[in-house]
């Protein structure tokens, strides 16, 4: 099974529209985060969180907000979806004393 | 702030050579850690290898070996007899100790060739 799970893989939506991407870890991790890719661009961080009561903005945030519902699950909403946020999603949970990021296996959203 | 520099947009190679992807950072942190991801077609971003700044020994991963130079903010990639499924894109990250975020390169696009 894998570690970190993201619902749905694939979505299309319209312009203006409410979306909600899921995200959730059995790798019993505290830090949780959000990034999001665009071809040239690499990853950029939108949101990430520490436990469930921290959050915190990251470089691109606007337009966008998270909920930590629990350890194991991180949500990125987008209220009112417009065309520049089409991108491949990614959710990735760390602790601290490894240095690294686990990736979940993204969500490729596109909106019209 | 950090930042990380993939010069090389694009790579090849043939099946069974060598290849090595370069990648530098600007950081004023003494203490990090630097990473390389692969992302296949799949889109999965794959932990390739990983390294400790206060280590000075490269690290090594089967076919995959790092060269850091702490000094120059160098850290390049060796892939060694290229196979067919090496074929992705890979990006250089960094991290510092005390930070939250991985900051990303732009990527290599690696071709392998058979």
């Amino acid at each position: 099974d894998a570690d970190v799970t993201q619902t749905p893989r694939n979505r299309i939506t319209k312009t203006g529209k409410r979306i909600m991407l899921e995200c959730s870890q059995t790798k019993g991790h505290d830090r949780m985060y959000w990034y999001r890719q665009d071809p040239g661009l690499g990853l950029r961080l939108i949101y990430y969180s520490f436990d469930v009561k921290d959050i915190n903005k990251g470089e691109i945030s606007d337009g966008y907000s998270v909920s930590r519902q629990a350890q194991a699950k991180f949500s990125l909403s987008l209220e009112s979806a417009i065309p520049n946020q089409t991108a491949l999603y990614f959710c990735a949970t760390s602790d601290l004393s490894w240095g690294g990021q686990f990736f979940g296996p993204g969500t490729r959203l596109t909106v019209l | 702030a950090q930042t990380v520099t993939q010069s090389q947009p694009e790579m090849s190679v043939q099946e069974a050579e060598t290849v090595t992807l370069s990648c530098t950072y600007d950081t004023s942190e003494s203490d990090y850690y630097l990473f390389w991801y692969k992302q296949p077609p799949s889109r999965q971003m794959i932990l390739v290898i990983r390294q400790e700044a206060y280590k000075q020994q490269n690290a090594t991963e089967n076919r995959f070996s790092v060269n850091f130079q702490k000094a120059a903010k160098s850290f390049s990639l060796k892939i060694s007899d290229s196979q067919l499924g090496d074929a992705a894109m890979y990006f250089c990250a960094y991290r510092g100790t005390s930070g939250s975020r991985l900051t990303f390169g732009e990527g290599t696009q690696l071709t392998v060739n058979p």
